[in-house]
């Protein structure tokens, strides 16, 4: 079975400080490993995934995550929060051989404040 | 190069009655996925159609059900429609291959009310 875990429902930063969303995979074959963003009332942008290649993945709008294998993890960074960045994050598997499949975790709310 | 579109935008329905949702693929892409997103929740996966065939199915029962049309576009169906179907129905195309690597193109949804 595969399963996502993101932890915190809500976190809350600066305008300027670092941006640390977690999540955490079950997965008893080797996943692929997708972030999304998704703003009030529109769908799920890609921000970046990993596909076996580089372990540490740099997406769009300067996030970036690393792949531990040994912690099971997929955190999601940025250095400096902006305002814009505020907006619901989802973690999401998708395991190989099993078809474009994806499962998501429940979700981050990123609060930025001024 | 067009998105991922869905039709209607909003709907509002009542207990029992059935529903249809649209979805158009962006271009070139042959698989398309669908998605219930409940209130506060991520996305939970309800079936893929790949070439007009299911492939794959999530843990939802048989009153949802969905069609692939030639040109990949999609409709899903949801009959005998009960008030925790209320929620956001995101509709995903992929490129060719459907492969588990490859990025899954999100529409802006349709967000259903049962009352």
């Amino acid at each position: 079975a595969q399963s996502v875990t993101q932890l915190g429902s809500h976190v809350s930063v600066s305008e300027g400080a670092l941006v640390l969303l977690r999540c955490n995979y079950s997965s008893s074959v080797p996943p692929y490993l997708f972030w999304y963003v998704q703003y009030p009332n529109q769908g799920l942008q890609l921000l970046l995934k990993y596909t076996s290649a580089a372990t540490l993945v740099k997406g769009i709008n300067g996030f970036e995550a690393e792949f531990k294998k040994s912690e099971t993890s997929f955190h999601l960074t940025k250095p400096s929060a902006h305002m814009s960045d505020a907006a619901e994050y989802f973690c999401a598997v998708s395991l190989r051989a099993s078809g474009n499949q994806f499962y998501f975790g429940t979700g981050t709310s990123l609060t930025v404040i001024p | 190069e067009t998105g991922v579109t869905q039709s209607p935008t909003h709907l509002i329905k009542t207990r029992g009655q059935q529903v249809t949702l649209r979805c158009s693929s962006q271009s070139g892409h042959n698989t398309v996925s669908w998605y219930q997103q409940a209130l506060g929740q991520g996305p939970q996966f309800i079936f893929q159609y790949y070439r007009e065939e299911e492939n794959g199915r999530g843990n939802f029962p048989p009153r949802f059900s969905g069609l692939q049309f030639p040109n990949y576009s999609s409709e899903l169906n949801v009959n005998a429609l009960e008030l925790d179907d209320s929620a956001l129905y995101l509709c995903a195309s992929s490129p060719p291959g459907a492969d588990s690597y490859n990025e899954q193109f999100f529409g802006p949804g349709t967000r259903l009310t049962v009352l």
